[in-house]
């Protein structure tokens, strides 16, 4: 059964901090690992990431995957109050429909 | 910019009441998806589409049925609701297989 886990599970800072949040998988045929920030809604998508050891970079946010070591890091620099949410990694794997395996979520919480 | 768009956005029932969870995409994306969001556990899938007239089971799809009459809309229904089934209902697209989904805003549903 595939399997998706994020840490911490909850996360409180004060805004110009830097955070780094975790997720490691344990899927039978990996395609891609993707972040999603979810405040009081929809998750969006924030990056998606398919090879090993290559940064994606977005701003103050950046991620790397690392596929010997089945894990992957999405990291905040300079935290603001806005960045105060749930962020969620899904696993895609080969199937046919594009199925994610979705982790637990990290609450993440900003103070000013 | 209407993207995915779920209706109704909250809703309560009482057991045993029926009702259908509406969801419309205006991206013309071929892959459709019904996820349900509970504390702890993570977006699982319920049912999914691949494309107009298709449907088929996700990881819990027991209790719900779904429809794809036309491409732009996928529609959930409760036959007889229970308990259990509350929840926050998501509903998702994505262009092509292995592209990122994107999301609606949710329905939270409340069965009595």
């Amino acid at each position: 059964e595939d399997k998706v886990v994020q840490s911490p599970l909850s996360l409180v800072v004060h805004e110009g901090d830097t955070v780094t949040l975790n997720c490691s998988y344990e899927v039978t045929n990996f395609r891609s690992l993707l972040w999603y920030k979810q405040e009081k809604k929809a998750p969006t998508f924030l990056f998606m990431l398919t090879s090993s050891g290559i940064e994606k970079k977005s701003g103050r946010l950046s991620s790397i995957l690392d596929k010997k070591e089945l894990f992957s890091i999405l990291n905040i620099t300079a935290t603001q109050t806005g960045d105060s949410a749930i962020y969620l990694c899904a696993v895609g794997d080969g199937t046919s429909y594009g199925k994610l395996t979705f982790g637990q979520g990290t609450i993440l919480t900003v103070h000013p | 910019n209407a993207g995915v768009t779920q209706t109704p956005k909250f809703r309560v029932l009482k057991t045993g009441q029926s009702m259908t969870l509406l969801c419309a995409q205006d991206m013309n994306h071929e892959y459709m998806y019904w996820y349900r969001q509970d504390p702890g556990m993570g977006l699982r899938l319920i049912h999914y589409s691949v494309g107009e007239g298709t449907t088929a089971k996700g990881e819990v799809p027991d209790g719900y049925n779904v429809s794809r009459l036309k491409k732009q809309n996928f529609l959930l229904g409760l036959e007889s609701a229970a308990p259990s089934q509350t929840s926050v209902y998501f509903c998702a697209s994505s262009y092509g297989l292995y592209q990122p989904q994107h999301f609606g805003d949710g329905t939270r549903l409340s069965i009595l």
